[in-house]
C-alpha cells in the first residue's frame, strides 16, 4: 500500500532562512512524488514533482526538493523563506502502474514564516 | 493559465438531501478525480474517471455517491442523501494524457455543509 509521511505538523522559520518541510514515502516499484501547497480557503496548487532524472528536482516559487531513494525522503526546501511562503504544504505519492491512479496526500504541514 | 473550475464555491444542504457538485476540467485533459478533506484533516481520494468509467474509487465513495460527465465538459459529483459527516470540502482534480502528464491539477474546492 501507498503511504506518505509529514512528521511536522508545524515548521516555524524566520523570513531569510533556509527552510525545509520533511517528506517520507512508501510505495511499491518507483515512486512519482508531488508537492502541492493550499492557501486559507484555496484549493491545491502544484509546486514540483519527482518522476525520474536528477535527485534535486525545482518548482514553483523557488522552491526545490530532493530525491532520497535509500532514505525514502522528499523533502521540499527552499534558501530563504518569505513571509509569503507561509501555507499548509502536502507531500503526495502515486503509483508507477497505473496513470488514472490516485494520489495519496500526508496530513499536511503549516509551514509558519515570521518576518 | 487554464485552471479547473468548480461550481457552486459553497453549498448548504440539509441531511438527506441531493447535491451536485460540478468540475470544469482543463480542455484536453482526459483524467478526472473527485478528492475531499473534511476541516482540518488530510486530502483523501474518492474516484478516477477516464474514458467515461470509474478507474477506481475508495472506501467513502459508497452507493450514495456518483460520477458522470453529462455532457462531455463538466465532470459532477452526486451525493444522494447527504449526512452530516459528508460535510467537508470537495475538491476535483484532472490530468492530462501522454508521457508527460503526471500530476494532476486542482480546482479551488466547494465547501458542503450538510446540517
Amino acid at each position: 500500500a501507498q503511504s506518505v509521511a509529514q512528521p511536522e505538523d508545524q515548521v516555524n522559520v524566520a523570513e531569510g532562512n533556509p527552510l525545509t518541510v520533511k517528506c517520507t514515502y512508501s510505495v511499491s516499484g518507483n515512486p512519482y512524488l508531488f508537492w502541492y501547497v493550499q492557501y486559507p480557503n484555496r484549493g491545491l496548487q502544484f509546486l514540483l514533482k519527482y518522476i525520474t532524472g536528477d535527485n534535486l528536482v525545482k518548482g514553483s516559487y523557488g522552491f526545490e526538493a530532493e530525491f532520497n531513494k535509500s532514505q525514502t525522503s522528499f523533502h521540499l526546501k527552499k534558501p530563504s523563506a518569505l513571509v509569503s511562503d507561509s501555507a499548509l504544504y502536502f507531500c503526495a505519492v502515486r503509483g508507477f502502474y497505473s496513470s488514472a491512479s490516485k494520489i495519496i496526500f500526508g496530513s499536511g504541514t503549516r509551514l509558519s514564516i515570521r518576518p | 493559465e487554464p485552471e479547473v473550475t468548480q461550481t457552486p464555491s459553497h453549498q448548504v444542504t440539509q441531511m438527506g438531501q441531493e447535491v451536485i457538485l460540478r468540475c470544469v476540467p482543463i480542455s484536453n485533459h482526459l483524467y478526472f478525480y473527485w478528492y475531499r478533506q473534511i476541516l482540518g484533516q488530510k486530502v483523501e481520494f474518492l474516484v478516477s474517471f477516464y474514458n467515461n468509467e470509474i478507474s477506481e474509487k475508495s472506501e467513502i465513495f459508497d452507493d450514495q455517491f456518483s460520477v458522470e460527465r453529462p455532457d462531455g465538459s463538466n465532470f459532477t459529483l452526486k451525493i444522494r442523501s447527504t449526512k452530516l459527516e459528508d460535510s467537508a470540502m470537495y475538491f476535483c482534480a484532472t490530468k492530462g494524457s501522454g508521457q508527460i502528464s503526471y500530476e494532476q491539477y486542482f480546482g479551488p474546492g466547494t465547501r458542503l455543509t450538510v446540517t
